[in-house]
């Protein structure tokens, strides 16, 4: 089985400031690792995925996340936060055996002018 | 990638009575799950649903209170049975597979209010 823990609740930011949003999963087995982002009052939306290779991936809305497997970490950032990223995110992970995906508790993204 | 869609995207309903949700998925997957997302919560699994046989349940769930049914690769259905004002949550229905390169995607949900 695996576990994804967000560490914080939430994190407020000025617009144009970096951002890290933090992500870090226990698992026994190889993992798929996935950030989505929920807006309010809608669905999720996936903004990054690291399934195999390059450890560091690029998503949607300049978004990226670097894969840590020493440190079992999947940390999202990004260099310049817009309001418009004010949103739940949420880290997951699943393992490659095609099971379903394990949510982290999320992180409510405040960006204030 | 693959669009999901549900009906309906809202209702609010007694106390006692039953609501089935259904869940379309626009190419064909291998995997659909039923998740559940509390108010101000993250999503709760709860049930992976197979095509042509029982559903598999998480710990905490079960098939007289969540039956599924899942007919085809790209259609299933969520019952919410003899409702209590707990169950007011959003449903998610997702789906994943080869056609979605392993990405699990989404539905919009249904956002269920028991009165």
């Amino acid at each position: 089985a695996q576990s994804v823990t967000q560490l914080d609740s939430q994190v407020p930011v000025f617009e144009e400031a970096p951002v890290e949003l933090r992500c870090n999963y226990s698992s026994s087995v190889s993992v798929y690792l996935f950030w989505y982002v929920q807006y309010p009052n809608q669905g999720l939306q996936l903004l990054l995925k690291y399934l195999s290779g390059s450890t560091l991936v690029k998503g949607i809305n300049g978004f990226e996340a670097e894969f840590n497997k020493s440190q079992t970490s999947f940390h999202l950032r990004k260099p310049s936060v817009h309001i418009s990223d004010t949103a739940e995110y949420f880290c997951a992970v699943s393992d490659t055996g095609r099971r379903a995906l394990t949510f982290g508790s999320g992180t409510r993204l405040q960006v204030q002018p | 990638s693959a669009v999901i869609s549900q009906k309906p995207s809202r209702d609010i309903c007694q106390r006692g009575t039953s609501l089935t949700i259904q869940c379309q998925v626009d190419s064909q997957v291998t995997m659909m799950f039923w998740y559940r997302q509390q108010p101000g919560q993250s999503l709760t699994l709860i049930a992976t649903a197979n095509q042509g046989s029982e559903a598999t349940y998480e710990s905490g769930f079960v098939i007289d209170k969540f039956p599924i049914s899942r007919p085809n690769l790209t259609f299933s259905t969520l019952t919410v049975s003899n409702m209590s004002p707990e169950d007011s949550s959003i449903y998610l229905c997702s789906g994943r597979g080869t056609a979605t390169g392993e990405t699990q995607y989404f539905g919009p949900g249904t956002r269920l209010l028991v009165l």
